[in-house]
């Protein structure tokens, strides 16, 4: 069955480094997402992103993070400086059509530790 | 505000009982889904309900939707010890466009 990749599984960094986390959308989808959870908190929406630019994105989604389509494949969250409070589980997600008719596909998630 | 606010936080039973949670949404919606979270896997979505809908079945899980009290419940019905997890209710907000948004979730144990 077609799936959400997501790599790495794990990435620990210090503060103010750079970090991108890369996700393979499943193949014949259109529209593409990032989440995060903080541990133990609810799942929150950061951007979307369609016919290569973004649609939407959210108040924690600021000048810091930015998301690239590279290629026909990979779908990619940079976080350019980074913050203790950035330490999350981020989710890549996809869908095939229009948020209003279908449902999204989830990857298992990049869980980041930010020290 | 905060869309999708699942009840109860947390559901402890035993294995072979119900278990029915609740989500209550404040604005109005195109749909509502509910998804399931294993510890520290992705989310897996389990159910989509449309706004026009009231009740929905799939397998041993039972959706309900009012849309006059903005509230969902999910039902599993002969619960297994294979069904703890979280469950997430999220909404598609009319006004928000083409995205999810998720409520806080209900952790459910069942003990076997």
């Amino acid at each position: 069955e077609p799936e959400v990749t997501q790599t790495p599984s794990h990435q620990v960094t210090q503060m103010g480094q750079e970090v991108i986390l890369r996700c393979v959308p499943i193949s014949n989808h259109l529209y593409f997402y990032w989440y995060r959870q903080i541990l133990g908190q609810k799942v929150e929406f950061l951007v979307s992103f369609y016919n290569n630019e973004i649609s939407e994105k959210s108040e924690i989604f600021d000048d810091q993070f930015s998301v690239e389509r590279p290629d026909g494949s990979n779908f990619t969250l940079k976080i350019r400086s980074t913050k203790l409070e950035d330490s999350a589980m981020y989710f890549c997600a996809s869908r095939d059509r229009p948020s209003n008719t279908g449902e999204l596909f989830f990857g298992e998630g990049s869980r980041l530790t930010v020290l | 505000s905060q869309q999708g606010e699942e009840d109860p936080q947390a559901l402890s039973i035993q294995e072979g009982e119900n278990a029915t949670m609740n989500c209550s949404y404040k604005t109005s919606i195109n749909n509502l889904q509910w998804y399931r979270q294993n510890s520290g896997r992705g989310l897996v979505h389990l159910i989509l309900i449309r706004s026009n809908e009231r009740e929905k079945h799939s397998g041993r899980l039972r959706v309900t939707l009012d849309t006059s009290k903005k509230s969902s419940s999910l039902l599993i019905t002969a619960s297994r010890a294979a069904d703890t997890a979280s469950y997430f209710c999220a909404t598609v907000p009319m006004e928000y466009g083409n995205k999810l948004v998720f409520g806080a979730g209900t952790i459910l144990r069942v003990k076997s």
